[in-house]
């Protein structure tokens, strides 16, 4: 089980809208999204259990693709607070735990 | 959520010599997690605490080098034994909290470990 992530570096215009994919060959039973900020711990953005399921959270989207295997997080409206290492992680019921994908660094330019 | 706190927040220590992480979480919780994120690197699990049994190690991590204890729903604790310059990584613990849903975790703020 492998959760591919996508773009790995993201540098950004203050005010530009972005997306980070996530992909894996593997069916999830959830998905989640967390930002870690430098010193910090990850931090839970989103939390996805359904097929299909798109949730917002302020200026956050992420939707579970209807297989199971994929999802997005789509920001708008980016600000500098932005920047950080967005992740995904995703749990499957054969394994019991929760897989990271390998992380999108996200710069926001003033 | 949950409000986890560990201690240390970062150290810096000899290779040879052990330390031990503590994580405290402010309610009950049956599942505590360990991982370890390496510079650079994303998060990968050492192993799962349970309240009254022996921790589950994932592949590739074993008891002798990271032996942990789990006394009660509100604390573990994580050590890193006969540390090598390799241990530098920032160790996290993580909690499923009961009022939320399953898979999901919430994370304390980590323990930066330097060695030298």
């Amino acid at each position: 089980q492998l959760l591919e992530q996508s773009p790995q570096f993201l540098s950004i215009q203050e005010g530009e809208n972005l997306t980070v994919y996530c992909n894996s060959s593997s069916v999830f039973s959830s998905l989640q999204w967390y930002r870690q900020e430098p010193g910090e711990g990850p931090v839970l953005l989103i939390a996805l259990y359904k097929a299909g399921e798109l949730t917002s959270n302020g200026r956050l989207t992420a939707q579970f693709g209807i297989t199971r295997k994929d999802s997005f997080l789509n920001i708008s409206a980016s600000i500098p607070s932005d920047v950080g290492i967005y992740f995904c992680a995703g749990s499957t019921i054969e394994a019991g735990k929760l897989i990271f994908g390998q992380g999108t660094t996200l710069q926001v330019k003033p | 959520s949950a409000v986890i706190s560990q201690k240390p927040s970062r150290d810096i220590c000899q290779r040879g010599t052990s330390l031990t992480i503590q994580c405290q979480v402010d309610s009950q919780v049956t599942m505590m997690f360990w991982y370890r994120q390496q510079p650079g690197q994303s998060l990968t699990l050492i192993a799962t605490a349970n309240q009254g049994s022996e921790a589950t190690y994932e592949s590739g991590f074993v008891i002798d080098k990271f032996p942990i204890s789990r006394p009660n729903l509100t604390f573990s604790t994580l050590t890193v034994s006969n540390m090598s310059p390799e241990d530098s990584s920032i160790y996290l613990c993580s909690v499923e909290t009961p009022s939320g849903q399953e898979d999901t975790q919430y994370f304390g703020p980590g323990t930066r470990l330097t060695v030298l």
